[in-house]
């Protein structure tokens, strides 16, 4: 009954390679994002995305793009792997833009690494 | 531009000991502030949520305050144990635009609780 699940857990892949991290939450949620955390374990927010509308955070790559193929679902797609791409990718939802009781709610990440 | 930081950066006490890890946050227009717990390679627990109208939160031994109007938030645990060693994140939901209205987080307290 996990509420936010991603996949996979570990992702090793060479640079110049395109890969996929997949996220789904069964709470129902409005809400969807992908954050990173770097190096120095700094979280910040990459994307959030309702069925309504996607906001990009401006210092993140044109590589990287959420694909939403409902609203239980936000994948993360990343071409052209850089080495500085390597960090923990977590994805978490939340209700009306996290404004409520509940807040968000975190996956358990998954650690990319571009060798 | 909401920013968060969290003092101390680490901290490392004996068993026991009541302790207070500290969050400010440069705009107090905010919705509400999380405190998360982080686990050596895992993901985010979700602790404590308040609300901008609320000033405090319990959960057992755990009790965090909110004042709005200086920016500031703590969080308090009591008679500390070694399993509370972990990194502590506090993150700011803010009421703004953009992806500045997403979850803002600081660098976290890396929390040593000694036996």
């Amino acid at each position: 009954d996990t509420a936010v699940s991603q996949t996979p857990k570990y992702l090793v892949t060479q640079m110049g390679n395109d890969k996929s991290i997949k996220c789904e939450q069964n709470l129902g949620h409005d809400t969807m994002y992908w954050y990173k955390q770097d190096s120095k374990k700094f979280l910040k927010i990459m994307f959030s995305y309702n069925n309504k509308e996607l906001i990009i955070n401006e210092t993140v790559p044109n590589r990287f793009s959420p694909k939403s193929p409902d609203k239980a679902h936000l994948n993360l797609h990343i071409n052209s792997l850089e080495l500085g791409d390597s960090a923990v990718y977590f994805c978490a939802s939340s209700q009306d833009g996290g404004a409520t009781r509940h807040g968000y709610t975190f996956g358990s990440g998954t650690r990319l690494t571009v060798v | 531009k909401q920013e968060v930081t969290q003092i101390p950066a680490a901290l490392s006490v004996p068993e026991g000991e009541n302790l207070v890890l500290n969050c400010s946050f440069t705009d107090s227009a905010i919705y509400n502030l999380q405190w998360f717990r982080q686990d050596p390679g895992k993901g985010l627990t979700s602790l404590l949520l308040i609300q901008s109208s609320q000033r405090e939160q319990t959960s057992g031994r755990l009790n965090a305050s909110l004042d709005k109007s200086s920016g500031r938030s703590t969080l308090y645990i009591a008679a500390s144990q070694p399993g509370d060693s972990a990194t502590y994140l506090c993150a700011v939901k803010s009421d703004y635009g953009g992806s500045q209205g997403n979850l803002i987080f600081g660098k976290g307290t890396k929390l040593s609780v000694k036996p």
